[in-house]
């Protein structure tokens, strides 16, 4: 069973770049796409923006000015740079899998449904 | 966006209960709607997807419907494990994946 793990700094200084990679353990992010949602402490959950194992990505639009999603160098990892944080980025970030799936309104394949998630990570923002 | 407003937001019942919450979306997202329980310091997990499909080791208890906009997430007869947030989320609208703001279900 493929486990996901999240890791990166706990803290990060308004205007800077929180940085995160996910540890696929299965070792392999081949035929899968691989999505970062993040829930504010308390909060509900946001979608940040997927990749896909051929290294296109597609972000949520009220992010997609800051976030870059890469591949590893090795195959069994994928990351995110978010910049320019201020506090309200304070969140715990998740990685997450999805099966490529046809959406007939985008006329393509995305993310549909995500599983398994990571155990997620906190990163705070401040100085 | 498309708004996912999930009702009630939080919810107070019985072991043995039968519990429905509703999510419903602003438009129509035909079946791309999932729904996942969140139990405090662990990440979501998978329950139903495409509206009505019972995910893999899922306990048959849970139960999704709906179509278009209008969806529900049934829990036959809730076992003490099941007092948890439930969420629901929406993929139709790419790029733009949302969730509702979650229901909590407490004793």
């Amino acid at each position: 069973q493929v486990e996901l793990q999240e890791s990166g700094p706990g803290l990060v200084k308004p205007s800077e770049t929180l940085s995160l990679t996910c540890t696929v353990s299965d070792g392999s992010i081949t035929s899968y796409y691989w999505s970062w949602i993040r829930q504010p402490p308390g909060k509900g959950l946001e979608w940040i923006g997927y990749i896909s194992d051929s290294g296109t990505t597609d972000y949520n639009p009220s992010l997609k000015s800051r976030v870059t999603m890469s591949l590893g160098t090795s195959k069994s990892q994928f990351s995110l740079k978010l910049s320019s944080v201020t506090a309200a980025d304070t969140a715990i970030y998740y990685c997450a899998r999805s099966l490529p799936y046809y959406n007939q309104a985008g006329r393509g394949y995305y993310p549909n449904w995500f599983d398994p998630w990571g155990q997620g990570t906190l990163v705070t923002v401040s100085s | 966006d498309i708004q996912m407003t999930q009702s009630p937001s939080s919810l107070s019942a019985s072991v043995g209960d039968r519990v429905t919450i509703t999510c419903r979306a602003s438009q129509n997202i035909g079946n791309y709607l999932n729904w996942y329980q969140q139990k405090p310091g662990k990440a979501p997990n998978l329950l139903i997807y495409v509206a009505t499909s019972l995910q893999s080791g899922v306990p048959s208890r849970f139960s999704g419907s709906g179509s278009g906009t209008d969806f529900t997430l049934t829990i036959s007869s809730l076992q003490p494990e099941d007092f948890a947030t439930y969420y629901c989320q929406q993929s139709y609208n790419m790029p733009s994946i949302t969730f509702g703001q979650g229901t909590r279900l407490d004793i």
